[in-house]
């Protein structure tokens, strides 16, 4: 069965500085998606970011970018010039190549972005 | 933009009793999913729903609950008799069809507190 492992409960970060949210997982499988959501006070979890496990490039969307690091199974999440609306709960999750169905999370990194 | 949309925000009801939530997902797609979070745990998944059946379920998923799409645009996950442990935020998503790119939304989910 998949696993996803995130070893920061709580992250903290200075206003305009970068943070990186640790993530490794692990899996049999060789076809699957990585994500990192968001989930803000308002509750409602929403995709930051998205990688293949098929593409060796990294992914990247604005400030964030993701470290993937296949054989280490290990996908790490960079937020860069953090923002005060940055503030969340990130959780990185898993998804098999081979269903459509269910994500796997992580528990979860509560981020906090200090002014 | 469209959501997900979930009632009630919060439910508390007795043990034993029956509950129903309630979801409205996104105008055209055509994939189901319930979840559900318990506090200071990870972000479980229930059960996916696709073509009026179930496509998979976890073992959480027992004969104490039930999904439904009763009208071509609710979604609803029923617990016939609530136990404490039930108490959670449950999180309803969907997305749009085949493809691999077809991410899940998720709704802003439902606090069930069970007394």
């Amino acid at each position: 069965a998949q696993t996803v492992t995130q070893s920061q409960p709580e992250m903290s970060v200075q206003e305009a500085e970068t943070v990186t949210l640790s993530c490794t997982y692990d899996t049999s499988e060789s076809d699957y998606y990585l994500f990192w959501y968001k989930q803000p006070p308002s509750r409602q979890m929403i995709l930051v970011i998205r990688q293949e496990a098929y593409k060796q490039q990294n992914a990247t969307e604005n400030r964030f970018s993701v470290n993937f690091q296949k054989a280490a199974k290990s996908f790490s999440l960079k937020i860069s010039d953090s923002q005060l609306g940055d503030a969340a709960m990130y959780f990185c999750a898993y998804r098999s190549g081979t269903s459509y169905d269910k994500v796997i999370f992580g528990p979860g990194t509560s981020l906090s972005v200090i002014p | 933009e469209p959501e997900v949309t979930q009632t009630p925000s919060h439910q508390v009801t007795q043990m034993g009793q029956e509950v129903i939530l309630r979801c409205v997902p996104i105008s055209n797609h055509l994939y189901f999913y319930w979840y559900r979070q318990i506090l200071g745990q990870k972000v479980e998944f229930l059960v996916s729903f696709y073509n009026n059946e179930i496509s998979e379920k976890s073992e959480i998923f027992d004969d104490q609950f039930s999904v439904e799409r009763p009208d071509g645009s609710n979604f609803t996950l029923k617990i016939r008799s609530t136990k404490l442990e039930d108490s959670a935020m449950y999180f309803c998503a969907s997305r749009p069809g085949q493809g691999l790119y077809n991410e899940q939304f998720f709704g802003p989910g439902t606090r069930l507190t069970v007394l």
